[in-house]
């Protein structure tokens, strides 16, 4: 089975300042990696998505987001947040194996302050 | 690129009644959708996997009868709520994915559920 671990469910940061969300998955073989932007009563967004290839995948609004698989991690980082960045962030794993369907972390909140 | 498009946004019914929420991909066609399910600072809970022409595959612990989905096209499916209840009041996002296996998820704006 395939589990999603977001390890902060609230990160607050100053405007401008850096930021990284911590995602850890479990899964014995390839997936698909992805994470996504929700705000405030909306559906989710597709921030960016690691299929296979370089590890350094970049999305958009500036984020990025690393794939290290001995870690088992997929990190999403911003160097400079922006007020608007403020909305909840889901990590999320892909796994053909499993029906097609895809798993989410429990979400990380970002608030960024003035 | 690819749009979902999810209505009502917003649905207030009465205990007792049912409510439906239509899904459309707007400019792909979809084999399958997926309904999830947000409650309150929570994550998405997947309730069943929508297939074009088949019977839904629904999760464990998700009532069949109490949450009907139709798949009758390509581009639209249906989650009818039956019987709505107070504690189905909730988030529902509908997602559905191009034909591609590699294709990410294109998600719904999200239908507000509240149940008097």
């Amino acid at each position: 089975a395939q589990s999603v671990t977001q390890l902060d469910s609230q990160v607050p940061v100053f405007e401008e300042a850096p930021v990284e969300l911590r995602c850890n998955y479990s899964s014995s073989v390839s997936v698909y990696l992805f994470w996504y932007v929700q705000y405030p009563n909306q559906g989710l967004q597709l921030l960016l998505k690691y299929l296979s290839g370089s590890t350094l995948v970049k999305g958009i609004n500036g984020f990025e987001a690393e794939f290290n698989k001995s870690q088992t991690s997929f990190h999403l980082r911003k160097p400079s947040v922006h007020i608007s960045d403020t909305a909840e962030y889901f990590c999320a794993v892909f796994l053909r194996a499993a029906g097609n369907k895809l798993t989410f972390g429990g979400g990380t909140r970002v608030l960024v302050k003035p | 690129g690819a749009v979902v498009s999810q209505h009502p946004s917003r649905v207030i019914c009465k205990s007792g009644t049912s409510v439906k929420i239509e899904c459309r991909s707007l400019d792909f066609q979809a084999t399958t959708m997926f309904w999830y399910r947000q409650f309150p600072k929570k994550s998405l809970m997947l309730m069943a996997t929508s297939n074009e022409g088949s019977k839904a595959t629904y999760e464990q612990g998700v009532e069949k009868d109490k949450f009907l989905i139709n798949h009758a096209s390509l581009t639209l499916s249906t989650l009818t709520v039956t019987s709505a209840h107070p504690e189905d009041s909730s988030f529902y996002i509908c997602s559905a994915r191009e034909l591609s296996p590699d294709s990410p998820l294109h998600f719904g704006n999200g239908t507000r559920l509240t149940v008097t």
